[in-house]
């Protein structure tokens, strides 16, 4: 059974750097790729990016100078940083497992919990 | 980017009603479309990818269809654990877009 599990900071001061760490247990970081989600209290759901097995990654336009996903084999963790925080920045954020469900047909089958991260001084 | 909007935002049902929410993209997706039912405070769940298959352990009772660019998903016979909020995510192109969500409330 795979299980993930947000960790960080709840509280980022502006400016500063949001990191995240998604801990993947009962399972490997190779066949899948990973992504991670943020949702804004009582709103909508945000894709922030995706990193592959091999550590190719793409991003949101709308935050790609400002993100980085990494995988970390050795501990099957995948990391989130966000850079230059503000308000608009605080959200839940959701680490998920993107998996090939049919041919060329790929969704996120498997959710962290989900980790409140507010950004205030 | 692609833009998903979904109908309606919000709905009041009761046990046992058929319940249809739409989803509509910006530009022609294919069958790249999954569904994702999230409770209060939970992370959402698959429901259907492929625009109409269903995700294994999903009860029967849910299905999605497809006509060009509008995907429905519809609940046959609504449940109390079915109230929830519904999200449609394309999965055709980068970067990934979900509709802004259909809450489905208590009549």
């Amino acid at each position: 059974q795979v299980h993930l599990q947000e960790s960080g900071p709840g509280l980022v001061k502006p400016s500063e750097t949001l990191s995240l760490t998604c801990n993947v247990s009962g399972g490997s970081l190779s066949n899948h790729y990973w992504t991670w989600i943020r949702q804004p209290a009582g709103k909508g759901l945000d894709w922030i990016g995706r990193i592959y097995p091999s550590g190719s990654t793409n991003y949101n336009p709308s935050l790609k100078s400002r993100v980085t996903i990494s995988l970390d084999m050795s501990k099957n963790q995948v990391s989130l940083r966000l850079s230059s925080v503000i308000a608009a920045d605080t959200a839940v954020y959701f680490c998920a497992r993107v998996t090939q469900l049919a041919p060329y047909y790929y969704a996120m089958d498997i959710w962290g919990q989900g980790t409140t991260v507010t950004v205030s001084s | 980017d692609i833009q998903m909007t979904q109908s309606p935002s919000s709905l009041s049902a009761s046990v046992g009603d058929r319940v249809t929410i739409t989803c509509r993209a910006s530009e022609d997706i294919g069958t790249y479309l999954n569904w994702y039912q999230q409770k209060p405070g939970k992370a959402p769940n698959v429901l259907i990818y492929a625009a109409s298959t269903l995700q294994r352990g999903v009860p029967s009772r849910f299905s999605g269809s497809r006509s060009g660019t509008d995907f429905t998903l519809t609940i046959s016979g609504l449940q109390p654990e079915d109230f929830a909020t519904y999200y449609c995510q394309q999965s055709f192109r980068i970067p990934r877009t979900f509709g802004q969500g259909s809450k489905v409330e208590i009549k």
